[in-house]
């Protein structure tokens, strides 16, 4: 593994159906973040969290769930999918002990279909 | 709450000289950041700006002046891989000290032959 992996690379979901996506880094950051991108609207971050153990909400995090049981890994969750989660999801990850910027480093993306 | 504001679309001549303009409203500002993505691909990080004034990288520069929420990223000498959508980003300090992002909506440049 090199930077970060996101999995499914697509996938199209049936209405009501619980999904989960996942993703994970080999670079050893502390802050992971989720977000999604729709034409028009740009990146809307959804859940990040700052180190292992640790959660928040973003602009958008009605209907997902996320968790960080440890560093490397950091699953976003629809509980019951809906036709407006139609979205490609990103997930990225930065280093908050590094000097500068801390620019975040974003995975290949998910492309979720809703129907 | 953090309004940001950059052009739709732009268009250019290869070998030209672009500039896309990006002005934000925000509380809490940290830095300013330009991103690239090609089209089904993922962003990729061009450039940061905390404090005013013009980062040079190579063809691409950022400039930033925080009294006047405006940035501006410029890219030299076209060629026709810098077709993509270029993401203005604001950075603030979230509790806990990670850096959330509001991006704006992109600018799509296409460079024509």
């Amino acid at each position: 593994i090199a930077g970060i992996t996101q999995a499914p690379t697509s996938q199209i979901l049936a209405a009501g159906r619980r999904m989960t996506l996942r993703c994970t880094q080999d670079m050893r950051h502390n802050a992971m973040y989720w977000y999604r991108q729709d034409l028009g609207l740009g990146l809307r971050l959804i859940h990040y969290s700052n180190t292992a153990g640790t959660t928040g909400k973003g602009e958008v995090p009605d209907g997902y769930s996320v968790s960080r049981a440890n560093t490397d890994d950091f699953p976003l969750t629809l509980a019951s999918a809906v036709p407006s989660q139609t979205s490609v999801y990103f997930c990225a990850s930065s280093d908050l002990a590094g000097e500068g910027g801390n620019e975040q480093f974003f995975g290949p993306g998910t492309r979720l279909t809703v129907l | 709450g953090q309004n940001i504001d950059q052009p739709t679309e732009m268009t250019a001549t290869e070998g030209a000289i672009v500039q896309i303009n990006c002005t934000y409203q925000t509380s809490g500002f940290n830095g300013l950041f330009w991103y690239q993505q090609h089209a089904g691909e993922a962003p990729t990080f061009l450039s940061y700006n905390v404090l005013d004034g013009l980062e040079e990288k190579g063809r691409f520069s950022s400039f930033l002046s925080r009294s006047k929420g405006y940035s501006y990223l410029l890219l030299k000498e076209l060629q026709m891989k810098d077709s993509a959508s270029y993401l203005c980003a604001v950075s603030r300090i979230s509790s806990g000290s990670a850096r959330q992002l509001t991006f704006g909506s992109g600018t799509q440049l296409t460079v024509l032959p």
